[in-house]
């Protein structure tokens, strides 16, 4: 069974660009979730989807935006980038709509670094 | 608003010596809590959960974690420290039932001696 897949692993950005970040759900999965973890801080909940809507989002600006695909997969869009825009971007997948009981298994990330 | 708090940044033990993570949430309702283990250039693995039923729950790598409503806190215990327990972790409560929303706490980076 594959795991939670991200790429690119680690990805160079100047400010003011735009950023596409991937990520291929584990086999079965369903729901998807977008965490972004500044340097020293836990992860913050960017937005979820679920069979390819929104369900739900965090305190984010709408610069941040997603998609999901039939095929579960997903992309986390990051337009005008700022520097504190640089992160580790986590991705999480879910078996069924995580409502709470459902574990989140997550991928090793992507580290955008905004010069 | 629901948080989580983690009042250790660093915390460091010697190998084989026991070790308690602290970790205290605000929330209204029946919290899920969880404890999740990021390893240098990993991503977050979930060491155990808890929903309802039994305060004293068992994860994996020998942690378990005590859930006191009382306190408001959910500690992260093991019994004896092994060198590749260094780590950082993370205390994470579901902040919605309806979007399985995680909030995490700053996380505790634990060292271990030899």
């Amino acid at each position: 069974e594959t795991g939670v897949t991200q790429s690119p692993t680690h990805l160079i950005k100047t400010r003011g660009q735009q950023v596409t970040l991937r990520c291929s759900s584990q086999s079965g999965h369903n729901t998807v979730s977008w965490y972004q973890q500044a340097l020293g801080q836990g992860p913050q909940f960017i937005f979820q989807y679920y069979r390819e809507e929104e369900n739900g989002r965090g305190n984010f600006p709408p610069r941040f935006s997603g998609l999901q695909f039939p095929n579960y997969s997903s992309e986390l869009n990051v337009n005008a980038l700022e520097l504190d825009d640089s992160a580790l971007y986590l991705c999480a997948s879910s078996p069924a709509l995580a409502g709470g009981t459902d574990e989140q298994f997550f991928g090793p990330g992507t580290r955008l670094t905004v010069l | 608003a629901q948080s989580v708090t983690q009042p250790d940044i660093h915390i460091t033990v010697s190998e084989g010596a026991s070790l308690e993570l602290r970790c205290n949430y605000s929330y209204g309702a029946t919290p899920y809590l969880f404890w999740y283990v990021q390893s240098p250039g990993q991503g977050l693995q979930l060491l155990l959960k808890y929903f309802s039923g039994d305060t004293l729950v068992q994860g994996i790598k020998g942690f378990e974690a005590e859930f006191k409503r009382s306190q408001s806190s959910f500690n992260l215990r093991k019994p004896s420290v092994h060198w590749s327990d260094a780590a950082e972790y993370f205390c994470a409560v579901v902040g919605s039932s309806n979007t399985g929303k995680l909030i995490f706490g700053q996380g505790t980076t634990l060292q271990v001696k030899p």
